[in-house]
């Protein structure tokens, strides 16, 4: 069946703009992870959803990242006044309410 | 930041060698999974392990839940070109709701 899916796979945002990710995750998946990998690192949790809510959120950086998932099933990362340091892959990941977590192909972000 | 200590960093093998990796924690885990990435890609998830001591096979691939509970093995036995990519140990603390925390990685390459 259909994976997870995420658009766009590449964003290239001048510092400042704001930035919207997709995440389809597969269907019937309760659960949503947003992660954050930087180049040569392992990902590195950002927020969690169970169906519509946001249950965890103590990985986002800076109350710049705002994630929804307004009917429990699509999500989006919202980054607002991108900076560079933002520059990353973003990989989201669901779960049928399992501890097992399947990924994405992920957003590569590079702001300029 | 990431809290397992992931080894090694890199691999250089022979085709049809096996190969060893680990991961570490001074934390107490209660589900070890073993991801492995390649390029431009999400991580793709290859065993999951839920209880101490547990053995768990997937094709050539081998993993152990460490008994102390703060470490796990990945065994890849006969390893093909298609091993190359890399692979990450990611862990579920008691108390952390659902996010993972992840090693650096283990970075294989596969000689012919």
């Amino acid at each position: 069946g259909a994976g997870v899916s995420q658009s766009p796979r590449y964003k290239v945002a001048k510092r400042g703009q704001d930035v919207a990710l997709r995440c389809d995750p597969i269907s019937g998946h309760v659960s949503l992870f947003w992660y954050q990998q930087a180049l040569g690192q392992g990902p590195e949790f950002l927020t969690y959803f169970q169906n519509e809510a946001q249950l965890d959120k103590s990985g986002l950086p800076s109350d710049r990242f705002f994630a929804e998932r307004p009917e429990g099933s699509v999500s989006t990362l919202k980054i607002q006044r991108t900076q560079q340091e933002d520059s990353a892959v973003y990989l989201c990941a669901s779960s049928p309410d399992s501890y097992e977590q399947y990924f994405g192909p992920g957003t590569r972000l590079t702001v300029t | 930041g990431q809290q397992l200590n992931q080894s090694p960093q890199s691999m250089f093998i022979q085709e049809g060698e096996d190969v060893s990796m680990n991961c570490t924690s001074s934390s107490i885990f209660n589900t070890w999974l073993w991801y492995k990435q390649d390029p431009g890609e999400g991580p793709v998830l290859l065993i999951a392990l839920y209880k101490a001591g547990e053995l768990t096979s997937n094709g050539r691939l081998t993993a152990q839940f460490g008994i102390t509970r703060k470490d796990s093995f990945l065994n890849i036995s006969a390893s093909i070109p298609s091993d190359v990519g890399i692979y990450f140990c990611a862990g579920l603390r008691s108390g952390s709701a659902r996010q993972l925390t992840f090693g650096s990685g283990t970075q294989l390459t596969v000689l012919p």
